[in-house]
């Protein structure tokens, strides 16, 4: 069975705290991707990764880096948490080999306070 | 630029009844990918269905199918006989096949959808 596992469901942060949010896939996929999900935003991507070391920006990368030194483990960081990155933080992974779809982990509900 | 449109914010039904989730999508690319995507109250989104671009054929499964008209670029979801169960939110995304990818799918705003027994 296929798996995206996230490190927290749940984590509480105060401001200027620097978070990490990690993301493991055990599906050997090429292709990992950090989303945020926000009511009646859907979801917009923040940074995606297609091998380990490569990344990309998404549509909404400021405030956010992430790092990618394994395959199978793919890492967001926000450097100085602020109030508005409360939000929920969703981890996927895909095949490289063509278009497949993607397969998420369960959330990180995240409050900064 | 590629673009998915869910005009229906919120649907709500009484269980047994037949609901249609729309989806409109927008690309300049010839081969693309649609898929639908269910997120319950728990949280982690689960993959229904993919379509490409060349396969216009609608699917069934279930109470689930799927109607993809490349002459309107929608891709709508109906479920038949609606469930408490169905209760979610539901997103349709859209993926353009090119090298610079890396199997990066642009998502709806999602339709939330609540089944009342």
């Amino acid at each position: 069975d296929v798996k995206v596992t996230q490190s927290s469901r749940y984590l509480v942060k105060r401001t200027g705290e620097k978070v990490f949010l990690e993301c493991v896939q055990d599906m050997d996929h090429e292709n990992m991707f950090w989303y945020r999900q926000d009511p009646g935003l859907g979801l917009r991507l923040i940074y995606f990764s297609y091998d380990v070391k490569m990344k990309e920006k998404g549509d909404i990368p400021e405030g956010y880096s992430v790092s990618r030194e394994k395959k199978e483990r793919f890492s967001l960081i926000l450097e100085s948490a602020s109030t508005s990155q409360t939000s929920m933080y969703l981890c996927a992974s895909t095949s490289g080999e063509t278009v497949y779809e993607q397969y998420f982990g369960p959330g990180t509900r995240l409050t900064v306070t | 630029a590629q673009k998915v449109t869910q005009a229906q914010t919120e649907i709500s039904v009484v269980e047994k009844e037949d609901v249609t989730l729309d989806c409109v999508y927008e690309t300049r690319d010839t081969t693309y990918y649609l898929f639908w995507y269910k997120q319950p109250p728990s949280g982690e989104l689960v993959f229904l269905i993919r379509r490409n671009s060349f396969d216009e054929q609608n699917e069934i499964s279930g109470r689930y199918s799927w109607n993809f008209q490349k002459s309107t670029s929608s891709f709508n979801f109906t479920i038949t006989a609606s469930q408490v169960v169905d209760s979610a939110v539901y997103f349709c995304a859209l993926s353009e096949l090119n090298n610079t990818n890396a199997g990066k799918s642009t998502f709806g705003d999602g339709t939330t959808l609540t089944v009342k027994p």
